[in-house]
């Protein structure tokens, strides 16, 4: 799995976006963007993933850029609860590989919401 | 909405005892996996399971751990003889052969004495 780069940590004030970038230069054609956050030792939580084009639900957006070489996570109104650590993965899904891949997990971009 | 669960919640025991962590995933799953996250660090990546046997693993899960399937419904890790350096929050998640996305429980935070 491709090697990711995320800021150490960020602050946004709360009912603003917040906008989390992640490198990852080496991604593979075949390997997807997954962002994930855990909230104060709670079982971590998928957000969204990607492979080229931008991807948007109730959560979040995932803007990835056009060479696939880094993303934007963005919470476009950010609350108090959305204080967590934010991981950025990439991977080869277990769809396509069929056996059960791993989530390797970074140290994620600790994102604190100000009132 | 569906859910991981994981019992017990939190369990404390002696060095060298045998413990079993006990995970449900959700119904239609069938991939499984085990993580741990010791205090203060990542969260690592134990083993994966799918189709009755182990997918991958990592180094961590040695001859001391193993993982069940005993049923349809529960899937359990065990650890043979505990060590101090066990002690950590074990997850449990679980996924949809189509479908990308992990769903975790809430942790067992496992503590050895």
């Amino acid at each position: 799995d491709a090697k990711t780069t995320q800021p150490t940590s960020m602050d946004c004030a709360e009912g603003r976006a917040a906008n989390l970038p992640c490198n990852h230069s080496t991604i593979s054609g075949n390997e997807y963007v997954y962002w994930y956050r855990q909230i104060h030792s709670q079982g971590p939580q998928y957000i969204i993933h990607g492979l080229k084009n931008n991807e948007t639900n109730e959560m979040a957006s995932l803007i990835i850029t056009e060479d696939r070489k880094s993303s934007t996570l963005i919470l476009p109104h950010a609350t108090l609860r959305d204080t967590a650590v934010y991981y950025c993965i990439v991977r080869v899904p277990s769809r396509n590989s069929g056996s059960a891949r791993q989530l390797t997990f970074g140290s994620g971009t600790q994102l604190t919401v100000l009132p | 909405e569906p859910e991981v669960t994981q019992t017990p919640s939190h369990q404390v025991t002696q060095m060298g005892q045998e413990v079993i962590l006990r995970c449900v995933p959700i119904s239609n799953h069938l991939y499984f996996y085990w993580y741990r996250q010791i205090l203060g660090q990542k969260v690592e990546f134990l083993v994966s399971f799918y189709n009755n046997e182990i997918s991958e693993k990592s180094e961590i899960f040695d001859d001391q751990f193993s993982v069940e399937r005993p049923d349809g419904s529960n899937f359990t890790l065990k650890i043979r003889s505990t060590k101090l350096e066990d002690s950590a929050m074990y997850f449990c998640a679980s996924s949809e052969v189509v479908r990308h996305e992990q769903f975790f429980g809430p942790g067992t935070r496992l503590t050895v004495l």
